[in-house]
């Protein structure tokens, strides 16, 4: 499996304020997405992460207040902007390798508070 | 649209009990299913997968079976320990590799010695 990381771990962001969080994986991965898991929650897919295009967001999340960017096939990030409360979540960067194109890999979080 | 339901917790058992966490799934095309689990402080880590009617997937002791005719996909041990206290996510995938991932809410499950 592949091995992901995300930065930052967990941070505490002031209302009205914007959160870039970065996932890097060790190897090039066919797709990249992001989830949100609220506390005491599931997870909920927000957005798949395409190289090089515009990022394809679920129902319910939009691009100005998730923007994303995929600029390789390694990296991609998430910016939640303009943040309130209810905001505060894990947010999980998660990938399908080549070739397995049935398991999803998930990065270890970002804890977000917003105060 | 996709959706799973699972039981919801905490499950409570002593040490080396049986174990079943139920799952079904509605789904609008042919899915993948999937078992993950969340052990305290930890990330979320793949725990099996079946990918067609009637596949069984297994790891650590776990399986599940995937049934297509009652849209189910049961997660079972037979003897529990409490190392395998944690929370329990069912999920499914229609479309293979393209598509993100639909959860159930997630199982509680608390293992006593």
């Amino acid at each position: 499996s592949a091995v992901i990381s995300q930065k930052p771990s967990r941070d505490i962001c002031q209302r009205g304020t914007s959160l870039t969080i970065q996932c890097q994986v060790d190897s090039q991965v066919t797709m990249m997405f992001w989830y949100r898991q609220q506390p005491g929650q599931s997870l909920t897919l927000i957005a798949t992460a395409n190289q090089g295009s515009e990022a394809t967001y679920e129902s319910g999340f939009v691009i100005d207040k998730f923007p994303i960017s995929r600029p390789n096939l390694t990296f991609s990030t998430l910016t939640v902007s303009n943040m309130s409360p209810e905001d505060s979540s894990i947010y999980l960067c998660s990938v399908v390798n080549r070739g397995q194109r049935y398991e999803q890999y998930f990065g270890p979080g970002t804890r977000l508070t917003v105060t | 649209g996709n959706s799973v339901t699972q039981m919801e917790g905490p499950v409570t058992l002593s040490e080396e009990a049986f174990l079943t966490i139920n799952c079904t799934y509605t789904a609008t095309g042919y899915p993948s299913l999937f078992w993950y689990v969340q052990y305290p402080g930890e990330g979320l880590q793949l725990l099996l997968k079946a990918t067609k009617a009637d596949d069984k997937g297994s790891n650590k002791g776990f399986e599940a079976t995937y049934r297509k005719e009652t849209t189910s996909f049961h997660l079972e041990k037979g003897s529990v320990q409490v190392s395998d206290s944690a929370v329990y996510f069912c999920a499914l995938k229609v479309g293979g590799g393209a598509d993100g991932l639909t959860f159930g809410k997630g199982t509680h499950l608390i293992i006593q010695p």
